[in-house]
């Protein structure tokens, strides 16, 4: 069975930074895509950033560019998102999601539980 | 971006009954299509992708259809845990999603 496990998040400063993880179990990690996507409070889901399986291609949504890095380690079976500068507007629930396997960017075929990440002072 | 329309907002209807939901796209995005469903404080499921293709271990009573422009999402016989959110997402032009059906117990 297909699982993944996001942890990592909490209560941060504005202008603070924070590491998410997320576990992968039940699938050969390494050969799949794979993608941070969040949800505010109240809000529809928002695309945050994108790695293919080896880390060659990747992609930011422009509301974190510059400010979050996207990165794995296929021998931990482990994605992360380092997420600095952070803004209110970075409030969300963040979930790791992995591509669906017909090779498009943007369809996501297995979601973890997600991670709450709370940007106040 | 391309604008994804969910209609309606809400749908209420009785356990056993078939439920229609509609989503329209800005522009064309040929079969790029899916459907997502989320329950409070859970992930969003695939449900459907390729506008008509059930993901693995959806059951047959979710089915999609429509291509271009126009979607819909039929469950064709509601059991309890089919009470949720759905959402459109269209994949064919980056990506965007819907704002959402609230599907709830009439």
């Amino acid at each position: 069975e297909v699982q993944l496990v996001d942890s990592g998040g909490g209560l941060v400063q504005p202008g603070g930074s924070l590491r998410l993880s997320c576990a992968a179990s039940g699938f050969t990690f390494s050969t799949y895509s794979m993608n941070w996507v969040r949800q505010g409070p109240g809000k529809g889901l928002e695309w945050v950033s994108y790695i293919s399986s080896r880390s060659s291609t990747i992609h930011y949504a422009d509301s974190v560019k510059g400010r979050f890095t996207i990165s794995r380690d296929n021998a931990k079976n482990s994605l992360y998102l380092q997420m600095n500068s952070l803004r209110a507007e970075d409030t969300a629930v963040y979930y790791c999601a992995r591509c669906h396997n017909s090779g498009w960017t943007y369809l996501f075929d297995s979601w973890g539980q997600g991670t709450l990440v709370t940007v106040s002072s | 971006e391309i604008v994804m329309t969910q209609s309606p907002a809400t749908l209420s209807v009785s356990p056993g009954e078939r439920a229609t939901l509609s989503c329209r796209a800005g522009q064309s995005v040929s079969s790029n299509l899916a459907w997502y469903q989320q329950k409070p404080g859970q992930a969003p499921r695939l449900l459907i992708y390729g506008a008509s293709t059930r993901a693995t271990g959806i059951p047959a009573r979710f089915s999609g259809s429509g291509s271009g422009t126009e979607f819909t999402l039929t469950i064709s016989s509601l059991q309890s845990e089919d009470f949720a959110v759905y959402y459109c997402q269209q994949y064919n032009n980056l990506y965007s999603f819907g704002q959402g059906t609230k599907l709830e117990i009439k």
